[in-house]
């Protein structure tokens, strides 16, 4: 079984300042989706990113990028200029590629809270 | 337009009533979703309907009925519920697919159970 690791549970940043965020995960297949995603107290979940995993190029996102390395099972997210709007808890997410039925599942890490200090 | 929305925002409720949640997508979107998330933690996957069918459903008990009565609608219908079922709920919708086939979230109703 799959699974998402998120080593971080709380970071803190300085505004306008760049953070990573942690995530590995375990898989055994070797076509996947990688996600992350952002839920500020307002509580939606909101999708920060996606990568594919046959592709070697980091997905970037505006402000945000990530740092993809398949043979260390490691998708970390990169935020630059932090701004006071970036505080929220972000979840990393698996997602096999086999279409159908109980592969449709993400499955989440346990979140890291990300606190932006002005 | 990645937009999932879902009412009501908040919902209390004692442990003999009945209620209903619901969710709505017009993104043309065949696949939805319920999750239960507690306070810090990570959604937990309860229903899956693909094409309206219901696919997966994880192991939740029977006081959780879901309904998908058509392409763009997805209730949670709520029954004798305890208190430990209070959390937010969350409804998400994706295309299906492969590429294509990311989740998008709706808000989420808050659930207090009394």
């Amino acid at each position: 079984a799959q699974t998402v690791t998120q080593s971080q549970p709380e970071m803190s940043v300085q505004e306008a300042e760049t953070v990573t965020l942690s995530c590995t995960y375990d898989t055994s297949e070797s076509d996947y989706y990688l996600f992350w995603y952002k839920q500020p107290p307002s509580r939606q979940m909101i999708l920060v990113i996606r990568q594919e995993a046959y592709k070697q190029q980091n997905a970037t996102e505006n402000r945000f990028s990530v740092n993809f390395q398949k043979a260390a099972k490691s998708f970390s997210l990169k935020i630059s200029d932090s701004q006071l709007g970036d505080a929220a808890m972000y979840f990393c997410a698996y997602r096999s590629a086999i279409y159908g039925g109980a592969t449709n599942k993400l499955i989440f890490g346990t979140g890291t809270l990300l606190a932006v200090q002005p | 337009d990645t937009e999932v929305t879902q009412t009501p925002k908040h919902l209390v409720m004692g442990m003999t009533n009945k209620k209903s949640l619901k969710c709505e997508q017009h993104m043309g979107h065949r696949a939805m979703y319920w999750y239960k998330q507690k306070a810090k933690k990570p959604p937990e996957l309860m229903f899956v309907y693909s094409y309206e069918k219901l696919s997966i459903n994880e192991s939740v008990p029977s006081r959780f009925s879901p309904e998908c009565p058509n392409s763009s609608l997805l209730n949670l219908h709520l029954h004798a519920l305890q208190p430990e079922d209070s959390a937010l709920y969350l409804c998400a919708s994706s295309q299906l697919g492969l590429a294509t086939d990311t989740q998008y979230f709706g808000p989420g109703t808050r659930l207090t159970v009394l």
